[in-house]
């Protein structure tokens, strides 16, 4: 049982380059997140998916895009990378089923380091 | 839309001594979850403890208990006998009726041998 497993760990883009964040989760979670994390800042919400085809913002969502095609996969796109997005990302799952939304657990992934030079 | 303040940057403490860490939270929910995450130098963020509003009593998880006041719309985390391995990133969680959790600055601990 891996949980959530992110790739790359590390990447360092030119700017303007584009690419893709994956993140795959095999625990069945019906919830997927992306975070990012800056220094001093904690974790902002990028983007948030509630199910397959399902996709919203969250409080950063300029300059990415993700798409949920299947239960398992949440995909971040950066297009047109900027030095702002140099941070840490992390890619989150949970499960849903409980009393209230809010009480979800999340598993996270490891994190991707990304650095637009 | 709610927030969540952690007021110290960084704490230090004692191996083997007490430590509490502080977080305030603002929402108009009056049901909610709160959680402390903790995240060592590995990065990996691990889920420390789980609060639910509706309910009094503080959760404890072995050496790590809160201090829930609903009231004053506060959230601290104590940990007893400080062991290096807490040496991490602790982050304040609040999430209530949306699926979204929204995430404190962080408190940078440091535990000296």
């Amino acid at each position: 049982n891996a949980g959530v497993t992110q790739t790359p760990k590390f990447r360092i883009l030119k700017i303007g380059q584009s690419m893709t964040l994956q993140c795959t989760q095999d625990m069945n979670h019906n919830y997927m997140y992306w975070y990012r994390q800056d220094p001093g800042m904690g974790l902002k919400l990028i983007y948030y998916s509630v199910g397959a085809g399902i996709t919203d913002k969250g409080e950063v969502p300029n300059g990415y895009n993700v798409s949920r095609s299947t239960t398992e996969d949440f995909p971040l796109r950066l297009e047109l990378a900027a030095p702002s997005q140099t941070s840490v990302y992390f890619c989150a799952s949970s499960y849903s089923g409980q009393r209230l939304p809010g009480a979800n657990v999340l598993t996270f992934g490891a994190g991707s380091r990304l650095t637009v030079l | 839309a709610q927030t969540v303040t952690q007021s110290q940057p960084e704490m230090s403490v004692q191996e083997a001594e007490t430590v509490t860490l502080s977080c305030t939270y603002d929402t108009s929910e009056s049901d909610y979850y709160l959680f402390w995450y903790k995240q060592p130098p590995s990065r990996q963020m691990i889920l420390v403890i789980r609060q639910e509003a509706y309910k009094q009593q503080n959760a404890t998880e072995n050496r790590f208990s809160v201090n829930f006041q609903k009231a004053a719309k506060s959230f601290s985390l104590k940990i007893s006998d400080s062991q290096l391995g807490d040496a991490a990133m602790y982050f304040c969680a609040y999430s209530g009726g949306s699926e979204k959790l929204v995430f404190g600055k962080g408190t940078k601990l440091t535990v000296n041998p």
